[in-house]
This record gives structure tokens, sequence and C-alpha cells, in this order.
């Protein structure tokens, strides 16, 4: 089956404005993730959104980052007034709700970068 | 305060040898552990996994083992193959949180 999906692949902005990226998850796959990996550091947290419950938005770094999902599937993470240490590369994950050996499956992400 | 961490950045391994990579974490309810590899350009893949009531997962090549007294766990590879070098993670959950990722370790593994 498909895996996690993640659009655009790649994306070049310039510093000042906004960008969306879209994560469609794997079917049946109720929580989300979104993670970001700036150049030679680790994976950063940023939000986690878990079947109808109030997503957990305690790793983004600023009010400029805010994620919605729809429908229970897809999820656009939105940045606003980009900046240059916005640049990284943003990973989207998803697993089944119960996480007990629910391992996260991610999508090959999308690498931002704010000239 | 990193909750999980990985101390070696990088490790090199000749093929056909054993690759064992460590990682240890600071929160005693952390009880549900993972490994990612991680090629270029590629989104992390998952390994293996191993739950707080076991000490020893095994998959093939790929083996985990977790002391919690220590808090400390480790995977090993045997034998090593080229295609296993990547960056690998190390994660953690705590049943109701977010996964918690460590910093990664690069696995060369030479022919």
């Amino acid at each position: 089956g498909a895996g996690v999906s993640q659009s655009p692949s790649n994306k070049v902005t310039e510093k000042g404005k906004d960008v969306e990226l879209r994560c469609d998850p794997i079917s049946g796959h109720t929580a989300l993730y979104w993670y970001r990996q700036s150049l030679g550091q680790g994976l950063e947290f940023l939000i986690y959104f878990q079947g109808n419950s109030a997503p957990d938005k305690s790793g983004l770094p600023s009010d400029r980052f805010s994620a919605e999902r729809t429908g229970g599937s897809v999820s656009t993470l939105t940045i606003q007034r980009t900046q240059q240490e916005d640049s990284a590369v943003y990973l989207c994950a998803s697993s089944f709700l119960d996480r007990l050996d629910s391992p996260l499956h991610f999508g090959n992400g999308t690498r931002l970068t704010v000239t | 305060d990193q909750q999980v961490k990985q101390n070696s950045p990088s490790l090199s391994v000749q093929e056909g040898r054993i690759s064992i990579l460590n990682c240890d974490y600071t929160n005693s309810m952390f009880d549900y552990f993972l490994w990612y590899k991680k090629y270029p350009a590629e989104g992390p893949t998952f390994l293996i996994s191993i739950s707080s009531i076991k000490d020893k997962n095994e998959d093939g090549r790929f083996t985990v083992f977790l002391n919690k007294s220590a808090k400390h766990l480790s995977l090993h590879i045997v034998p090593s193959q080229p295609g296993d070098s990547a960056v690998y993670f190390c994660a953690a959950d705590n049943y109701g949180q977010n996964f918690v990722f460590g910093p990664g370790t690069r696995l060369s593994v030479l022919p």
C-alpha cells in the first residue's frame, strides 16, 4: 500500500513569504506528526494530531507556525513570514492511534530553503 | 535538555563485523523504544522496537538490548553490510506523548 506522501519535495522561498507543506498519511492511521530536521541536527518534534483530540502543539517554535488536519486525514503545515532559520527538512509521520507496538512511518520530507 | 542521547555522532565498522550503536535516555517514564534508519534524501524508516517489559528483541541481523536500570539501549547489527551505512536514530515514547528522537549516529560500513 501507499506510504506517507509529502508535497512538495523541495521548496525554495524568499524570506518573508508564507509556505504550505502537505502531508497525506497512510490510510487508516489516525495519529499524524510533524517533525523537522535542520542541517546536522536530529529530529525536532513540532506538532501531533491524535484522532479527534486537540493537537499537541508544544513543539511549534513560534506563532508563525501552524498546522491543521482536515477530515482526520490530510494535514497542512503553514509557516508564515518565513525566516532563514526555518530552512530544514520537514518530515511528516503517521501511525495507528493505539501506539503500543505501532511505530511511526515517515514520508520523504519537504526540503525548505528560505533565501 | 536532551531526553534521548546518542553520544557517538559517527561510527565506522568493517564489513562483516558487528556494529553497536548506543542510546541513553533520562526519562524513566519512557516505556517503548525504537530505532530508525535514515538514508540521505529519504525519511527515516522503522527498523526495530522494544517494549520496556523486555530486555532484548531480535529481528534478523538486528538486535536491540534494553537496560532499564541504566536507562540505556543499544542496537547490534551482525554482520554489518555496506548497505547498512546510514544515520541511525534512537527514539522513545511514553504512551501518551510524542516520540522523542536522539540526534542520530552516522554509521559507515567499510567494504
